[in-house]
């Protein structure tokens, strides 16, 4: 079975510059979560979807981020204009609704210059 | 509110020797607890969990005990292989039935296993 698909794997880009990290789920999962993991803050919520609604966004950073989830097999984060202090890995998770277990796909490594 | 705190790392253990990373958490109500586990340039996996108090979750040789008394989930393995070295996560997901809330993790521990 596919795990949690991410892309791209790395992404560099240049402050003021819009960035879009994608993630498919694993299929029949309900449930999908954005975490940005840093040295510094560790591995931190941004947002999470149950059924493509968005749950709790309290996490996001401000609203230079924005997620969405169009149909059950698809989201993206979208950071508009990044700057260097985004730099992170970013990482997408889904489960089912009734299942705790979290599987993570491998992340986006995300470089802001 | 929710929250995990871990003991900061690096853990630096040679082969075969006994491993212990400690984790004490906050919460309200009656939380399930979690170990996960990351390898160099991976996601977070699962390790183990524990869904009440007392009860024990192991797996490849790891165990936590969900302590509710000193509200602690200390990880625990006898005899750590150089395939062990990752970053450990423990975690912690609010009550809830039916539809299960939000995972808090904490700042994870590096454990370096030397041959």
């Amino acid at each position: 079975d596919a795990g949690v698909i991410q892309s791209p794997r790395h992404e560099v880009t240049e402050m003021g510059q819009e960035v879009t990290l994608r993630c498919k789920p694993i299929s029949g999962h309900n449930s999908l979560f954005w975490y940005r993991q840093t040295m510094m803050r560790g591995l931190e919520l941004l947002i999470y979807f149950n059924n493509n609604v968005p749950i709790d966004d309290s996490g996001m950073p401000e609203d230079r981020f924005s997620a969405k989830m169009p149909n059950a097999s698809f989201s993206t984060l979208k950071i508009q204009p990044s700057e260097p202090r985004d730099s992170a890995v970013y990482f997408c998770a889904s489960r089912t609704l009734t299942n705790e277990k979290l599987f993570f796909g491998s992340g986006t490594q995300l470089s802001v210059l | 509110g929710n929250s995990v705190t871990q003991m900061e790392g690096p853990v630096t253990l040679s082969e075969e020797a006994f491993l212990t990373i400690n984790c004490t958490y906050t919460a309200t109500g009656y939380p399930s607890l979690f170990w996960y586990v990351q390898y160099p340039g991976e996601g977070l996996q699962l390790l183990l969990k524990a869904t009440k108090a007392d009860d024990k979750g192991s797996n490849k040789g790891f165990e936590a005990t969900y302590r509710k008394e000193t509200t602690s989930f200390h990880l625990e393995k006898g005899s750590v292989q150089v395939s062990d070295s990752a970053v450990y996560f423990c975690a912690l997901s609010a009550q809830g039935s039916g539809n299960t809330g939000k995972l808090i993790f904490g700042q994870g521990t590096t454990l370096q296993v030397k041959p």
